[in-house]
């Protein structure tokens, strides 16, 4: 079984300054790290993913995440960022062994402000 | 491509009535979907795992009497919530796992959204 740890519920930050999402996760097997945006009534839209390979994944909008194994985080990071930012972000993981259900953190609100 | 549609966005329903929720994967084949139901400002409560063809896998705590999963088609699962009372307001989330992939990545639809009167 895997576990997910999204430390900040809410993160304030003003436009246009860098942003840092936390994630850890535990599991004994290898696994499949994402990122989801949830923007309100809506569903969830894949930023980015770590299957395999390079350790540092850039994804949509300016985001990127970095695997650390050792450290068995995925943090979320942004340079600047906009106002439209604004969304609920959650950290998840699936196990490579298939069936692909995803476990995920108790999301992060960032709030970006002016 | 990769697009997952829910139907109804928004619902209201009386009390004791029965909700249909459809879940379409419209350019990919979905062995498995995935229902989840959201409480406000929480994650995702994984409820059902569906798979074409077969009976939908529950998760511990989740009525299936009550929360009833049809996957019949590749493309189409639909969650019923029977009798509806207040309590299962919530907004409802699908997601596709797509067959002639092996990413482990889903695709989710946009939710819908059950007020029960």
């Amino acid at each position: 079984a895997q576990s997910v740890t999204q430390l900040d519920s809410q993160v304030p930050v003003f436009e246009e300054a860098p942003v840092e999402l936390r994630c850890n996760y535990s599991s004994s097997v290898s696994v499949y790290l994402f990122w989801y945006v949830q923007y309100p009534n809506q569903g969830l839209q894949l930023l980015l993913k770590y299957l395999s390979g390079s350790t540092l994944v850039k994804g949509i909008n300016g985001f990127e995440a970095e695997f650390n194994k050792s450290q068995t985080s995925f943090h979320l990071r942004k340079p600047s960022v906009h106002i439209s930012d604004t969304a609920e972000y959650f950290c998840a993981v699936s196990d490579q062994g298939g069936g692909n259900k995803l476990t995920f953190g108790t999301g992060t609100q960032l709030k970006v402000e002016l | 491509g990769a697009v997952v549609s829910q139907h109804p966005s928004w619902v209201i329903c009386k009390s004791g009535t029965s909700v249909k929720i459809e879940c379409r994967s419209l350019d990919f084949q979905a062995t498995t979907m995935f229902w989840y139901r959201q409480f406000p400002k929480q994650s995702l409560m994984l409820m059902a795992t569906s798979n074409e063809g077969s009976k939908a896998t529950y998760e511990q705590g989740v009525e299936k009497d009550k929360f009833l999963i049809n996957h019949a088609s590749l493309t189409l699962s639909t969650l019923t919530v029977t009798s509806a009372h207040p309590e299962d307001s919530s907004f409802y989330i699908c997601s596709a796992r797509n067959a002639g992939l092996n990413t482990g990545e889903l695709f989710f639809g946009e939710g819908s959204r059950l007020t029960v009167l």
